[in-house]
């Protein structure tokens, strides 16, 4: 247990509207993660942070932004949700030693949007 | 183009035989490599990892094997258990260069393990 929590963990939503999914870390990590994991996709990089305010993109970011204004948050917005971003949604944090980086997942969110 | 390639999209074991599970790599600038277990409705787990330096790594009925040349790593579990039936998940990083570069990961072997 990496001490991360993801809110909320099921959501039902409608196409157009906009989604929030949020991801809170208890022990001070510099790198966290949004990924989606889809059937025959496997774990798919959405977003990612290396510290407060700095984001990068991942493979499939179209369609989505965040934000991190605070170490322990890491935010995932659907600006318009579409039927296509129905999935489950996970974050992870990163440990990293002098061989590499590991990372850590929360529970995952299942987003429909019908 | 997928960087990590985990060929087979499942697999089938018997109850106390070995589970072998295949990973390929393209870049040979990978030097970190992760295995992953994920049940269904739960986030995935960090089972057990490789550096390049070495070319096994044990951990109970978990070993990982790294082949370099041939740019492929396996994960064997000895033996299997109906437990152990899940999704795996290969990954790789440029370990100590990896800078802010994510991992990389494959798309995932299920594993079933029949009693």
């Amino acid at each position: 247990d990496a001490g991360i929590t993801q809110s909320p963990r099921h959501k039902v939503t409608e196409t157009g509207t906009p989604v929030t999914l949020r991801c809170h870390q208890t022990e001070n990590h510099r790198y966290m993660y949004w990924y989606r994991q889809d059937p025959g996709h496997g774990l798919r990089l959405i977003h990612y942070s290396y510290g407060v305010k700095d984001t990068d993109k991942g493979e499939v970011s179209d369609g989505y932004s965040v934000s991190r204004s605070k170490t322990e948050d890491f935010l995932l917005t659907l600006e318009s949700a579409t039927s296509s971003q129905t999935s489950v949604y996970f974050c992870a944090i990163s440990t990293r030693t002098g061989l590499g980086e590991t990372q850590y997942f929360g529970p995952g969110t299942r987003l429909l949007v019908l | 183009d997928q960087q990590v390639k985990q060929n087979s999209p499942s697999l089938s074991v018997q109850e106390g035989r070995i589970s072998i599970l295949n990973c390929d790599y393209t870049n040979s600038m990978f030097d970190y490599f992760l295995w992953y277990k994920k049940y269904p409705a739960e986030g995935p787990t960090f089972l057990i990892s490789i550096s390049s330096i070495k070319d096994k790594n044990e951990d109970g009925r978990f070993t990982v094997f790294l082949n370099k040349s041939a740019k492929h790593l396996s994960l064997h579990i000895v033996p299997s258990q109906p437990g152990d039936s899940a999704v795996y998940f290969c990954a790789a990083s440029w370990g100590r260069n990896s800078g802010n570069t994510p991992l990389v990961f494959g798309k995932g072997t299920r594993l079933s393990v029949i009693a």
